[in-house]
């Protein structure tokens, strides 16, 4: 098995809300990412998380909240997001982490913010 | 920081050759350069990795000259299937934080 899944496919919030979106691998992989892409752009790492424990902070918000509850799920809490927020959220994971390591991508999730 | 960069877009014909280069001036010694592909609306998906020379695998191949200033991803023979964002990335191997994504070459294969 070498999928990367998310849930939701699709997520429209209201600004007051709070949401959570999901991620999992049954890979065995030790790193798992979350990525921000708005239209037109590279992904931009947000949080990398290793051997479950939080490795990089890439200066994100702290109305983005993640969450490693094992080693093959992976969450972001969502609250108090602003409509600059809506974008495709990508989950990948890797053997280990290091740009030596392939990253298995999962499809995102297509937030919109109103 | 290895900044990349590499052509907004490309177009080309189905069965020809597609060589997109990235220019990584700054690379440090211990930085790999990668190339993902990207359709509309999904992740990126691994292509091919490499460190200097040329790799070579069932969907391309990279060629990586001897100052390791750019790198150039070939594609054998495209198909309309091949049209898709690609990212040329540059980064060491033990960490993410100094991982840098390029800003993509659109290609677009026409029949």
């Amino acid at each position: 098995d070498t999928e990367v899944t998310q849930t939701p496919k699709h997520l429209v919030m209201g600004m007051t809300n709070k949401k959570s979106l999901k991620c999992e691998q049954h890979m065995g992989h030790r790193a798992m990412y979350w990525y921000k892409q708005k239209a037109k752009k590279p992904p931009e790492l947000m949080f990398v998380y290793s051997y479950e424990k939080l490795s990089i902070n890439e200066s994100v918000p702290s109305r983005f909240s993640p969450e490693c509850p094992n080693s093959s799920l992976l969450n972001l809490h969502l609250h108090a997001l602003q409509p600059e927020d809506s974008a495709l959220y990508l989950c990948a994971s890797s053997q280990w982490e290091g740009g030596y390591n392939e990253q298995f991508f999962g499809p995102g999730t297509r937030l919109t913010v109103l | 920081l290895a900044k990349t960069t590499q052509p907004i877009s490309m177009d080309s014909y189905e069965g020809q050759e597609v060589n997109i280069t990235c220019s990584h001036n700054n690379i440090a010694t211990n930085d790999y350069i990668t190339w993902y592909q990207q359709f509309p609306s999904q992740g990126p998906r691994f292509i091919i990795q490499g460190y200097k020379t040329k790799v070579t695998n069932e969907v391309a191949s990279l060629f990586i000259p001897a100052d390791r200033k750019s790198s150039t991803l070939s594609l054998p023979r495209v198909s309309l299937s091949d049209t898709a964002v690609y990212y040329c990335l540059v980064g060491p191997s033990d960490s993410n934080y100094q991982l840098i994504w390029g800003a993509g070459t659109k290609l677009i294969i026409k029949p």
